[in-house]
């Protein structure tokens, strides 16, 4: 059984148009996060949820909004993307405290044209 | 403020040779430590963890990493490197529903 997924694998798109990214973790977890990583393998959290609730967001421009319906579900929805989007975004669960790891996703590659 | 210091963004060992990658962190609180391996084309997997119960935390795949307080390190080791430890590895620091990650290490393992 999958812990954390993430849908889709990969995502190709013009600039301007507005996309998806989904998120399911059934480990139960309270906390759910989502990450940029850029080509240089650098990996910033963008936002945490805990319970549905918003805890941190990490200055990300508000093009960017997650929606999370259920503690199992955050989801990524991206406004006008830019060529700056491109990226993979990885979301994570975690019990929680934070002495607890986070299990990551298999991310979601995003390529702007 | 947390952060952590990954020292060398990549690093060469023989096969068969010893691995170590350096962390360090700040923290004003005890830390709990992480670190995390990214093979190509997946997401993080968790090698090992510090919660401050032991100095010397053992991982999976044969990493262990010490916990030094006084030099504010938390360097990741394996006595003998395999092919298959080739990957991008990353220190990270827990804080308060927020983990701050290290610009990350890749290594290659050279046969």
């Amino acid at each position: 059984d999958t812990a954390v997924s993430q849908t889709p694998k990969y995502l190709v798109t013009q600039m301007g148009n507005d996309k998806s990214i989904k998120c399911e973790q059934n480990l139960g977890h309270d906390t759910m996060y989502w990450y940029k990583q850029d080509s240089k393998k650098f990996l910033k959290i963008m936002f945490s949820y805990n319970n549905k609730e918003l805890i941190i967001n990490e200055t990300v421009p508000n093009r960017f909004s997650p929606k999370s319906p259920d503690k199992a579900h955050l989801n990524l929805h991206i406004n006008s993307l830019e060529l700056g989007d491109s990226a993979v975004y990885f979301c994570a669960s975690s019990p929680r405290t934070t002495h607890n790891e986070q299990f990551f996703g298999p991310g979601t590659r995003l390529t702007v044209l | 403020a947390q952060s952590v210091t990954q020292l060398g963004s990549h690093v060469s060992v023989s096969e068969g040779a010893l691995v170590l990658l350096r962390c360090n962190y700040s923290s004003s609180v005890p830390p709990y430590l992480f670190w995390y391996v990214q093979y190509p084309n997946q997401g993080l997997q968790l090698l090992l963890k510090y919660t401050s119960a032991a100095t010397l935390v053992k991982g999976i795949n044969g990493f262990e990493a010490e916990f030094k307080k006084s030099e504010t390190s938390f360097h990741l080791t394996k006595p003998s490197a395999h092919m298959s430890d080739a990957a991008e590895y990353f220190c990270a620091v827990g804080g308060t529903y927020k983990y701050i990650f290290g610009t990350g290490t890749r290594l290659k393992v050279l046969a």
